[in-house]
């Protein structure tokens, strides 16, 4: 059965403290693994798309990775502004809906 | 990115109403999109998929007579929330899926809508 897990549940870091979310999965033929960042009362907000396993992407201070059994979103030096829930999706060859996890609550204090 | 508005962003109504909620892809064609529900610190729940011009497909437990929905055009979908309960209380979020190109693949969200019926 295609899963998705997210860990930690909530992290709370301080400002500077970097830190990396984990995202596990397990899917049939995986077609995209994807980020979302979701601030409280709004919708996600697109992150990254990863297809394969060793890929990277950056953006300011995300940088996003991908194995064959996990993708991790690392956050270097984060600031307050980065407080959000981060999402994680996986697309698996069988079926063409995304399969989410619940979400890493990622708290920064200044 | 990709822009996807929705509207309204909060709606209060009676019991026994109905509420229309709009979402639109405002730089891009879909001609796909999605319907989610969310509740308080859960994922997102998938309760349709809609393809311009044909029927929605609803996943299993959504009641298609309850929650319309249609796509008349390759911008525009509507959810329509037909004779609400309490318990339809929820944040709704339409996507819409990039075409070709550099969004091939990635679901652009709109800023959800948070449904309280009284």
């Amino acid at each position: 059965e295609d899963q998705v897990t997210q860990s930690p549940e909530a992290l709370r870091l301080q400002e500077g403290e970097s830190s990396s979310l984990n995202c596990s999965y397990t899917v049939s033929g995986l077609r995209g693994l994807f980020w979302y960042r979701q601030d409280p009362g709004k919708g996600p907000e697109f992150l990254f798309t990863l297809y394969s396993a060793g890929e990277e992407k950056e953006k300011e201070r995300l940088k996003a990775t991908l194995t064959k059994k996990e993708s991790f979103l690392h956050i270097t030096a984060p600031k307050p502004e980065d407080s959000a829930t981060y999402l994680c999706a996986v697309r698996g060859g069988n079926n063409r809906k995304l399969i989410w996890g619940l979400g890493t609550s990622l708290a920064v204090n200044p | 990115g990709a822009v996807v508005s929705q509207h309204p962003s909060w709606v209060i109504c009676k019991s026994g109403t109905s509420v229309k909620i709009e979402c639109r892809s405002l730089d891009f064609q879909a001609t796909t999109m999605f319907w989610y529900r969310q509740f308080p610190k859960q994922s997102l729940m998938l309760m349709a998929t809609s393809n311009e011009g044909s029927k929605a497909t609803y996943e299993q437990g959504v009641e298609k007579d309850k929650f319309l929905i249609n796509h008349a055009s390759l911008t525009l979908s509507t959810l329509t929330v037909t004779s609400a309960h309490p318990e339809d209380s929820s944040f709704y979020i339409c996507s819409a899926r990039g075409l070709a190109g550099r969004h091939t693949g990635e679901l652009f969200f709109g800023e959800g809508s948070r449904l309280t019926v009284l």
